[in-house]
């Protein structure tokens, strides 16, 4: 596979429920991205990390709780989530400092119940 | 801090007409500037990108952006719309985060482009 793959497509979970988020890049990059995109609202930057380490938690709660085990892989672990965490979850990988810009997966759509 | 104002949630063309998508951007460095495109159900996929080299920036699907620096803008336009353009489109600005680690984009609302046959 080649690019940034996101699994699952599509997630409904209770309130109650503990989930995970996968993200894998084949690309080489460095960096990687959480964001989140809700309907009307600009997409959110969450969390980045760069060679496996967070450099950026753009105060998020922590029901969200991310995890970058290498530079390939990234996982965002979700529980006790409230019915407005409901949105296209999207996750990025760039080279560098991120200056050419961004590869996006295709999201996982995330609905709260 | 940087920010994008994208004008017009909403544009709606015919067929083979021009399209023009307007950004704005505010950013207290020269600003790196991307087009991203986003069909139904898939993640963004980069259109095109600024870097402070040309000012005409010719992108993927036939499209193109000019950076003008007097007016802190820099649209979107492809001469001859087609109904595959149907999609939305977000404007995004680069900008180094406090730590100098990386380059964060931050974008636009987003502009929902129809193209009527």
């Amino acid at each position: 596979e080649t690019g940034v793959t996101q699994t699952p497509r599509h997630l409904v979970m209770g309130m109650t429920n503990k989930k995970s988020l996968k993200c894998e890049q084949h690309l080489g990059h460095n960096a990687m991205y959480w964001y989140k995109q809700s309907a009307k609202k600009p997409l959110e930057l969450m969390f980045v990390y760069n060679f496996k380490e967070q450099t950026e938690n753009n105060s998020v709660p922590s029901r969200f709780s991310p995890e970058c085990p290498n530079s390939s892989h990234l996982f965002l672990h979700l529980h006790t989530l409230q019915p407005e965490d409901s949105a296209l979850y999207l996750c990025a990988s760039s080279q560098g400092l991120g200056l050419g810009g961004y590869t996006f997966g295709s999201g996982t759509r995330l609905t709260v119940v | 801090a940087q920010s994008v104002t994208q004008l017009g949630s909403h544009v709606s063309v015919s067929e083979g007409a021009l399209v023009l998508l307007r950004c704005n951007y505010s950013s207290s460095v020269p600003p790196y500037l991307f087009w991203y495109v986003q069909y139904p159900n898939q993640g963004l996929q980069l259109l095109l990108k600024y870097t402070s080299a040309a000012t005409l920036v010719k992108g993927i699907n036939g499209f193109e952006a000019e950076f003008k620096k007097s007016e802190t803008s820099f649209h979107l336009t492809k001469p001859s719309a087609h109904m595959s353009d149907a999609a939305e489109y977000f404007c995004a600005v680069s900008a180094l985060n406090s730590g100098g680690s990386n380059y964060k984009l931050t974008f636009g609302k987003g502009t929902l482009l129809t193209v009527n046959p």
